[in-house]
Protein backbone atom coordinates (compact mmCIF):
# COMPACT_ATOMS: atom_id res chain seq x y z
CA UNK A 1 0.00 0.00 0.00
CA UNK A 2 1.44 3.15 -1.27
CA UNK A 3 1.52 5.90 1.83
CA UNK A 4 0.89 9.64 0.88
CA UNK A 5 2.17 12.25 2.71
CA UNK A 6 1.13 16.20 1.78
CA UNK A 7 1.31 19.01 3.42
CA UNK A 8 -1.70 19.50 6.10
CA UNK A 9 -2.84 23.20 4.88
CA UNK A 10 -2.22 25.80 2.39
CA UNK A 11 -3.28 29.43 1.69
CA UNK A 12 -3.16 31.01 -1.44
CA UNK A 13 -4.99 34.52 -2.97
CA UNK A 14 -7.55 34.82 -5.68
CA UNK A 15 -5.93 34.67 -8.98
CA UNK A 16 -3.06 32.98 -8.09
CA UNK A 17 -1.40 29.33 -9.12
CA UNK A 18 -1.29 26.62 -6.79
CA UNK A 19 0.56 23.61 -7.03
CA UNK A 20 -0.03 21.11 -3.91
CA UNK A 21 2.63 17.75 -3.81
CA UNK A 22 2.18 14.52 -2.90
CA UNK A 23 4.89 12.22 -1.96
CA UNK A 24 4.43 8.40 -2.51
CA UNK A 25 7.86 6.86 -2.23
CA UNK A 26 6.62 3.11 -2.53
CA UNK A 27 4.70 3.78 -5.47
CA UNK A 28 4.48 0.96 -7.13
CA UNK A 29 4.59 0.02 -11.25
CA UNK A 30 0.70 -0.46 -11.54
CA UNK A 31 -0.22 2.07 -9.28
CA UNK A 32 -1.86 5.49 -10.36
CA UNK A 33 -2.54 8.87 -8.56
CA UNK A 34 -5.61 10.33 -8.42
CA UNK A 35 -6.88 13.52 -6.83
CA UNK A 36 -10.27 14.39 -5.30
CA UNK A 37 -11.20 17.70 -4.17
CA UNK A 38 -14.06 17.67 -0.63
CA UNK A 39 -16.10 20.83 0.39
CA UNK A 40 -17.14 20.67 3.90
CA UNK A 41 -20.22 18.35 4.37
CA UNK A 42 -19.83 16.83 0.91
CA UNK A 43 -18.78 13.88 -0.48
CA UNK A 44 -15.31 13.86 -2.42
CA UNK A 45 -15.12 15.16 -5.80
CA UNK A 46 -12.54 13.55 -8.61
CA UNK A 47 -10.54 16.39 -9.94
CA UNK A 48 -7.70 14.61 -11.86
CA UNK A 49 -5.88 11.49 -12.22
CA UNK A 50 -2.67 10.00 -13.68
CA UNK A 51 0.18 7.69 -14.53
CA UNK A 52 3.20 9.12 -15.78
CA UNK A 53 4.24 13.00 -16.88
CA UNK A 54 1.85 15.49 -17.20
CA UNK A 55 -2.21 15.30 -17.48
CA UNK A 56 -4.51 18.34 -17.65
CA UNK A 57 -8.36 18.56 -17.81
CA UNK A 58 -10.38 21.46 -17.75
CA UNK A 59 -10.13 22.24 -13.86
CA UNK A 60 -6.36 21.26 -12.91
CA UNK A 61 -2.97 19.80 -14.08
CA UNK A 62 -0.79 17.06 -12.31
CA UNK A 63 2.66 16.90 -12.97
CA UNK A 64 4.23 13.40 -12.37
CA UNK A 65 8.33 13.01 -12.54
CA UNK A 66 10.28 10.33 -14.09
CA UNK A 67 10.48 8.10 -10.86
CA UNK A 68 6.78 9.01 -9.89
CA UNK A 69 7.82 9.00 -6.57
CA UNK A 70 5.85 12.07 -6.46
CA UNK A 71 3.31 14.52 -8.19
CA UNK A 72 1.47 17.66 -7.83
CA UNK A 73 -1.69 18.60 -8.04
CA UNK A 74 -1.22 22.49 -10.11
CA UNK A 75 -4.74 24.71 -9.77
CA UNK A 76 -4.60 27.83 -12.06
CA UNK A 77 -5.70 31.01 -11.05
CA UNK A 78 -7.62 30.11 -8.14
CA UNK A 79 -10.76 31.48 -6.45
CA UNK A 80 -12.55 31.41 -3.49
CA UNK A 81 -14.60 28.57 -4.56
CA UNK A 82 -11.53 26.58 -4.79
CA UNK A 83 -11.11 26.61 -0.77
CA UNK A 84 -11.52 23.02 0.17
CA UNK A 85 -9.80 19.63 1.17
CA UNK A 86 -7.47 17.77 -1.40
CA UNK A 87 -6.68 14.50 -1.35
CA UNK A 88 -4.09 12.57 -2.58
CA UNK A 89 -4.46 8.78 -3.50
CA UNK A 90 -1.97 6.28 -4.88
CA UNK A 91 -2.90 2.64 -5.97
CA UNK A 92 -4.31 0.83 -8.87
CA UNK A 93 -7.32 -1.27 -7.05
CA UNK A 94 -6.46 -4.55 -8.58
CA UNK A 95 -5.28 -7.57 -7.11
CA UNK A 96 -6.32 -6.38 -3.63
CA UNK A 97 -4.66 -3.82 -3.53
CA UNK A 98 -6.90 -0.71 -2.05
CA UNK A 99 -4.25 1.67 -2.57
CA UNK A 100 -6.59 4.16 -4.19
CA UNK A 101 -9.61 3.39 -1.40
CA UNK A 102 -7.50 4.97 1.27
CA UNK A 103 -7.30 8.57 2.22
CA UNK A 104 -4.59 10.34 3.61
CA UNK A 105 -4.84 13.57 5.85
CA UNK A 106 -5.15 15.94 2.40
CA UNK A 107 -3.96 19.58 2.57
CA UNK A 108 -6.19 21.93 3.11
CA UNK A 109 -6.46 24.93 0.80
CA UNK A 110 -7.39 28.43 1.67
CA UNK A 111 -8.22 31.35 -1.07
CA UNK A 112 -8.39 34.41 0.78
CA UNK A 113 -9.56 37.52 -1.12
CA UNK B 1 -27.00 10.44 -15.31
CA UNK B 2 -24.24 10.56 -13.52
CA UNK B 3 -25.20 11.28 -9.75
CA UNK B 4 -24.56 9.06 -6.51
CA UNK B 5 -27.53 9.45 -4.54
CA UNK B 6 -27.79 8.91 -1.02
CA UNK B 7 -30.83 8.95 1.55
CA UNK B 8 -31.61 10.26 3.84
CA UNK B 9 -29.63 13.55 4.35
CA UNK B 10 -29.56 13.79 8.11
CA UNK B 11 -30.90 11.29 10.29
CA UNK B 12 -30.76 11.13 14.27
CA UNK B 13 -30.94 7.81 16.26
CA UNK B 14 -31.07 6.69 19.76
CA UNK B 15 -28.92 4.11 20.53
CA UNK B 16 -31.65 0.73 20.27
CA UNK B 17 -32.89 2.14 17.14
CA UNK B 18 -32.48 0.03 13.40
CA UNK B 19 -32.43 2.56 10.91
CA UNK B 20 -31.14 1.96 7.37
CA UNK B 21 -29.16 4.46 4.32
CA UNK B 22 -29.54 4.09 1.06
CA UNK B 23 -27.51 4.76 -1.53
CA UNK B 24 -28.26 4.61 -5.55
CA UNK B 25 -26.01 4.88 -8.81
CA UNK B 26 -27.80 4.64 -12.72
CA UNK B 27 -24.29 4.82 -14.37
CA UNK B 28 -23.91 0.75 -14.48
CA UNK B 29 -20.87 0.85 -11.93
CA UNK B 30 -20.13 -2.41 -10.73
CA UNK B 31 -18.61 -1.54 -7.37
CA UNK B 32 -19.86 0.32 -4.46
CA UNK B 33 -18.20 1.60 -1.39
CA UNK B 34 -19.27 2.74 1.89
CA UNK B 35 -16.99 5.48 3.79
CA UNK B 36 -17.35 6.66 7.41
CA UNK B 37 -15.85 10.31 7.60
CA UNK B 38 -15.35 12.51 11.15
CA UNK B 39 -15.21 16.36 11.87
CA UNK B 40 -12.00 17.33 10.28
CA UNK B 41 -11.19 13.88 9.30
CA UNK B 42 -10.42 11.79 5.84
CA UNK B 43 -12.49 9.33 4.96
CA UNK B 44 -12.39 5.80 6.31
CA UNK B 45 -13.23 3.09 3.77
CA UNK B 46 -15.50 0.60 6.02
CA UNK B 47 -17.03 -1.66 3.25
CA UNK B 48 -16.33 -2.63 -0.97
CA UNK B 49 -19.00 -4.46 -3.09
CA UNK B 50 -17.63 -5.93 -6.56
CA UNK B 51 -20.50 -7.35 -8.52
CA UNK B 52 -23.02 -6.92 -6.04
CA UNK B 53 -20.62 -9.25 -3.63
CA UNK B 54 -19.19 -8.21 -0.84
CA UNK B 55 -15.37 -8.37 -1.53
CA UNK B 56 -13.68 -5.94 1.63
CA UNK B 57 -14.89 -5.27 4.91
CA UNK B 58 -12.45 -2.95 7.29
CA UNK B 59 -12.99 -4.65 10.22
CA UNK B 60 -16.33 -2.71 11.02
CA UNK B 61 -18.26 -3.46 13.69
CA UNK B 62 -20.93 -6.02 13.22
CA UNK B 63 -23.75 -3.12 14.59
CA UNK B 64 -22.87 -1.89 10.78
CA UNK B 65 -24.45 -4.23 8.37
CA UNK B 66 -24.14 -3.62 4.48
CA UNK B 67 -26.57 -5.42 1.77
CA UNK B 68 -26.33 -4.79 -1.82
CA UNK B 69 -30.01 -5.92 -3.40
CA UNK B 70 -28.74 -5.04 -6.88
CA UNK B 71 -25.99 -3.80 -9.19
CA UNK B 72 -27.57 -0.07 -8.26
CA UNK B 73 -28.21 -0.22 -4.85
CA UNK B 74 -26.60 0.09 -1.65
CA UNK B 75 -27.70 0.09 1.65
CA UNK B 76 -26.45 0.66 5.23
CA UNK B 77 -27.91 -1.06 8.36
CA UNK B 78 -27.92 0.13 11.34
CA UNK B 79 -28.33 -1.38 14.91
CA UNK B 80 -27.72 -0.44 18.37
CA UNK B 81 -25.12 2.34 17.37
CA UNK B 82 -23.44 3.90 20.14
CA UNK B 83 -22.89 8.03 20.12
CA UNK B 84 -19.37 7.73 18.55
CA UNK B 85 -20.67 6.68 15.12
CA UNK B 86 -22.01 9.37 14.98
CA UNK B 87 -20.18 10.67 11.33
CA UNK B 88 -21.24 11.70 7.98
CA UNK B 89 -21.40 8.48 5.78
CA UNK B 90 -20.60 8.83 2.25
CA UNK B 91 -21.54 6.19 -0.47
CA UNK B 92 -19.57 6.16 -3.66
CA UNK B 93 -19.53 4.05 -7.01
CA UNK B 94 -16.76 2.80 -9.85
CA UNK B 95 -16.98 1.77 -13.17
CA UNK B 96 -14.60 -1.21 -11.91
CA UNK B 97 -11.42 -1.59 -10.08
CA UNK B 98 -7.98 -0.15 -11.18
CA UNK B 99 -6.82 3.00 -12.84
CA UNK B 100 -9.24 5.02 -14.29
CA UNK B 101 -12.33 1.82 -13.84
CA UNK B 102 -11.54 2.81 -10.26
CA UNK B 103 -12.19 6.60 -9.78
CA UNK B 104 -14.82 6.98 -7.61
CA UNK B 105 -17.98 9.03 -7.79
CA UNK B 106 -19.10 10.10 -4.38
CA UNK B 107 -22.58 10.48 -2.93
CA UNK B 108 -23.67 13.99 -1.10
CA UNK B 109 -23.61 11.63 2.60
CA UNK B 110 -25.62 11.39 5.22
CA UNK B 111 -24.98 13.09 8.27
CA UNK B 112 -25.67 10.78 11.31
CA UNK B 113 -26.28 11.64 14.69
CA UNK B 114 -26.69 8.35 17.22
CA UNK B 115 -27.88 10.20 20.79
Amino acid sequence: LAKTTQPISMDSYEGQEVNITCSHNNIATNDYITWYQQFPSQGPRFIIQGYKTKVTNEVASLFIPADRKSSTLSLPRVSLSDTAVYYCLVGNGGGGSQGNLIFGKGTKLSVKP
Amino acid sequence: DTEVTQTPKHLVMGMTNKKSLKCEQHMGHRAMYWYKQKAKKPPELMFVYSYEKLSINESVPSRFSPECPNSSLLNLHLHALQPEDSALYLCASSPGFGGPEGTQYFGPGTRLLVL
